[in-house]
């Protein structure tokens, strides 16, 4: 099954930039999708963003598309999202999570990481 | 977009005591439903898959049923640690995957 860790939260102003980091071990990583979920305060969970096992297919929620991107280096078994223009209503806890079928994305999600929290303010 | 719609937004439910969550598709997503458990201050924890096919290490007291737009989760025997939110996700339409808004179980 594996084990995820985040990191990279923190407090940003609006307009600002931010980098997540998932670390992956206990599972050959580039043979899985990886997505990032987030969870508003108080909120339920809303998909962000996915990829393939070799990178080189990527996908966004309409929320996050042009702003965020994603990206992973097989090499680290390290997974990214790249968040710029942040905005008030991206504050939230971000999960990174591994697609348990395999590298192609389309499935649920096992296991997911403990969560970062991004809080967007000024 | 498919919505998903879980209901009921809180359920009360004495130790012991059978409970039905239920989840409702906008347009059916065959038995693409996968549901979790999230405790306050932890990740979710994926319960079922496929509707109906419980996770490695899940105890048998879970089950899931459904297809097309309606799916449930039953707990057939609610113990102490039971006790949490669990949302629905459905992963028939990719990349616009969605969840459920969740619904509590809360100690009677």
């Amino acid at each position: 099954e594996g084990q995820l860790l985040e990191s990279g939260g923190g407090l940003v102003q609006p307009g600002g930039s931010l980098r997540l980091s998932c670390a992956a071990s206990g599972f050959i990583f580039d043979s899985y999708a990886m997505s990032w979920v987030r969870q508003a305060p108080g909120r339920g969970l809303e998909w962000v963003s996915g990829i393939s096992g070799s990178g080189g297919s990527t996908y966004y929620a309409d929320s996050v598309k042009g702003r965020f991107t994603i990206s992973r280096d097989n090499s680290k078994n390290t997974l990214y999202l790249q968040m710029n223009s942040l905005r008030a209503e991206d504050t939230a806890v971000y999960y990174c999570a591994k697609d348990p079928r395999g590298a192609l994305p389309a499935n649920w999600f096992d296991p997911w990481g403990q969560g970062t929290l991004v809080t967007v303010s000024s | 977009e498919i919505v998903m719609t879980q209901s009921p937004a809180t359920l009360s439910v004495s130790p012991g005591e059978r409970a039905t969550l239920s989840c409702r598709a906008s347009q059916s997503v065959r038995s693409d439903l996968a549901w979790y458990q999230q405790k306050p201050g932890q990740a979710p924890r994926l319960l079922i898959y496929g509707a109906s096919t419980r996770a490695t290490g899940i105890p048998p007291r879970f089950s899931g049923s459904g297809s097309g737009t309606e799916f449930s989760l039953t707990i057939s025997s609610l113990q102490s640690e039971d006790f949490a939110t669990y949302y629905c996700q459905q992963y028939n339409n990719w990349p616009l995957l969605t969840f459920g808004g969740g619904t509590k179980v809360e100690i009677k």
